[in-house]
């Protein structure tokens, strides 16, 4: 089955709101990274959380990750409309593979 | 910050033709660039890996002699479509590996095929 699942796949909220999408995988990995992608344009990274590490901030974003469930959350704080895109969690495939999996995608509406 | 363009962004072809697209990292070396597929709604499939000076890695299930990978150099790989139909019909997106190991996108291509 495919690794990095974000849950839940559509999340439609008010500004000023903090949204929460969560992510599961389920291999090994070495890092695990969070992107956001525009309707019909490119993936722009957020940031990387090594599997070290539980929890990481950038400005309004915090990731945590909880490697014996698998699984990793990004939570957007006091929401903006211009934070309303598609967020895509992404897996390393292990091994030293190059290859990043990239989960389904969570579609994200904040409303002015 | 590091760009990757991709060009062009859309294109409209008939069934039959070749589509080529072009992957450029604009200031930085990418000796790995990466090439996606993406439906409606849906994530991001890895197609293939290219490497520079060599033959691209190609996942299961993507026909290497359908869709043709050149990784010329550093900065540039290129995917042609050949004999497009219209279930050719997606999203394509390349990625370009810095010296870092950090990934950036190209913005995307949007191929329909009549």
């Amino acid at each position: 089955s495919q690794q990095g699942e974000e849950d839940p796949q559509a999340l439609s909220i008010q500004e000023g709101e903090n949204a929460t999408m969560n992510c599961s995988y389920k291999t090994s990995i070495n890092n695990l990274q969070w992107y956001r992608q525009n309707s019909g344009r490119g993936l722009v990274h957020l940031i990387l959380i090594r599997s070290n590490e539980r929890e990481k901030h950038s400005g309004r974003l915090r990731v945590t990750l909880d490697t014996s469930k698998k699984s990793s959350s990004l939570l957007i704080t006091a929401s903006r409309a211009a934070d309303t895109a598609s967020y895509f969690c992404a897996t390393d495939a292990g091994g030293g593979s190059e290859k990043l999996v990239f989960g389904k995608g969570m579609k994200l509406t904040v409303n002015p | 910050g590091a760009v990757v363009s991709q060009h062009p962004s859309w294109v409209i072809c008939k069934s039959g033709t070749s589509v080529k697209i072009e992957c450029r990292s604009l200031d930085f070396q990418a000796t790995t660039m990466f090439w996606y597929r993406q439906f409606p709604k849906q994530s991001l499939m890895l197609m293939a890996t290219s490497n520079e000076g060599s033959k691209a890695t190609y996942e299961q299930g993507v026909e290497k002699d359908k869709f043709l990978i050149n990784h010329a150099s550093l900065t540039l790989s290129t995917l042609t479509v050949t004999s497009a139909h219209p279930e050719d019909s997606s999203f394509y997106i390349c990625s370009a590996r810095s010296v870092n190991e950090k990934l950036f996108f190209g913005s995307g291509t949007q191929l329909s095929v009549l």
